[in-house]
């Protein structure tokens, strides 16, 4: 059973650096969500593709911030000029539309560490 | 806007009773609640769920009750065994979309 695979597991770089963390959801899943996640809360939702089209990105989503998910397949979420308020977990989420009332699948996500 | 809330950060029980993790939201739009399980070092996994036609669903030794006028859910895990301690977090969509968590109650089983 291959689940939602996210790499890589940990990063740490500089302020100002440039990162970039990919998922690779479970394969007969075409909707791919990212969330980020900080110490004591929940995952808050930033952007969401079905199939290859990102249908919807939360204000959370600054214009450093950009996510691709080109053949409809894995997902990349790249962060620009990264500043210490970018420090959390990055977590990569899939399911299937159509269905009426899906879970959505989570992986082990990417911790982010700003120095 | 804190949309779904848990407002327990900790709930402590013996092995063997039972876990009540309560959850509270406040946007009547949501059709859809789930509730999902956390160890450190791993993603959410998923544990639960319930439609708002519905006011209880049961999997095992855990149960999810919706109270649709309170606008409450929660969930009962019995009996608890120590395996069970993780974070759990109560999370509400609607259509499936725009899935909103709560910050989370870490649940510790004594054995």
């Amino acid at each position: 059973d291959t689940g939602v695979s996210q790499n890589p597991r940990h990063k740490i770089t500089k302020r100002g650096q440039n990162v970039t963390f990919r998922c690779d959801p479970i394969s007969e899943h075409n909707r791919l969500y990212w969330y980020r996640q900080t110490l004591g809360q929940g995952p808050e939702f930033l952007t969401y593709f079905q199939n290859e089209a990102q249908l919807e990105k939360s204000r959370l989503l600054s214009d450093r911030f950009s996510a691709e998910r080109p053949k409809g397949s894995f997902s990349t979420l790249e962060i620009q000029r990264t500043e210490q308020g970018d420090s959390a977990m990055y977590l990569c989420a899939s399911d299937s539309a159509g269905g009426k009332n899906q879970p959505q699948h989570f992986g082990d996500g990417t911790r982010l560490s700003i120095l | 806007d804190q949309q779904v809330k848990q407002n327990s950060p900790s709930l402590s029980v013996q092995e063997g009773r039972i876990s009540i993790l309560n959850c509270d939201y406040t946007n009547s739009m949501f059709d859809y609640f789930l509730w999902y399980k956390k160890y450190p070092a791993e993603g959410p996994t998923f544990l639960i769920s319930i439609s708002s036609i519905k006011d209880k669903n049961e999997d095992g030794r855990f149960t999810v009750f919706l109270n649709k006028s309170a606008k409450h859910l929660s969930l009962h895990i019995v009996p608890s065994q120590p395996g069970d301690s993780a974070v759990y977090f109560c999370a509400a969509s609607v259509n499936n979309n725009d899935m909103r968590f709560g910050a989370g109650t870490r649940l510790t089983v004594k054995p």
